[in-house]
């Protein structure tokens, strides 16, 4: 298997511009997560999706994020417009809930975001 | 309020010698933990979970936990800290508020293996 995958691994952008990060989960997989992570905040959830459909996106900062699931094989996260506060790692992770004893998450390698 | 501490930014071992990892949980009913590690520019991965029964889970590379219900703990443990062990770790517990497999990660401890 694959594993998650994400692109782009790195993505430098000038303040005000859209950025589209992309990721693939695990075939099979029926939840997929969006974190972000900084030095200064740690790992944050921002959203997951359940069977493509948003569950919780109470971890959006703000507006300028948005999040869909069009099929399960494929989600993008995107920031319009961006803000140098945006810089961070973001990753994604998905998880396949079959029985009581699954619940692990696999994560990507993440997408670095520089926003300048 | 679910959560999950890890009281400990850095833990620092010198290679050989046992290592442990603290976390403490705060959730109601039964706790589903977790244990990941960071490697430096990589995703998190896996180590190993608690669900239900034995309180001691081994999991990857040689890790294990020790699940203690009246103590809400679940320290991961290695007797033999490697050089390669050195990264962050992150314990995490599943979100019980939310439907499906949402988590609540602590903010991580960085090991530091000395050769």
């Amino acid at each position: 298997d694959a594993g998650v995958i994400q692109s782009p691994r790195h993505e430098v952008t000038e303040m005000g511009q859209e950025v589209t990060l992309r990721c693939k989960p695990i075939s099979g997989h029926n939840s997929l997560f969006w974190y972000r992570q900084t030095m200064m905040r740690g790992l944050e959830l921002l959203i997951y999706f359940n069977n493509n459909v948003p569950i919780d996106d109470s971890g959006m900062p703000e507006d300028r994020f948005s999040a869909k699931m069009p099929n399960a094989s494929f989600s993008t996260l995107k920031i319009q417009p961006s803000e140098p506060r945006d810089s961070a790692v973001y990753f994604c992770a998905s998880s396949l809930v079959v029985t009581a004893s699954s619940y692990e998450q696999y994560f990507g390698p993440g997408t670095r975001l520089t926003v300048t | 309020a679910q959560s999950v501490a890890q009281p400990e930014d850095q833990v620092n071992v010198a290679e050989g010698n046992p290592l442990t990892v603290k976390c403490t949980y705060s959730v109601s009913g039964n706790p589903y933990l977790f244990w990941y590690v960071q490697y430096p520019n990589r995703g998190l991965q896996f180590l190993l979970k608690y669900i239900t029964g034995d309180n001691l889970v081994k999991g990857s590379y040689g890790f294990e936990a020790e699940f203690n219900k009246s103590q809400t703990s679940f320290h991961l443990k290695k007797p033999s800290a490697l050089v390669s062990d050195s990264a962050l770790y992150f314990c995490a517990v599943r979100d019980i508020t939310q439907a499906g497999t949402a988590l609540i990660f602590g903010k991580g401890t960085t090991l530091s293996v000395s050769s």
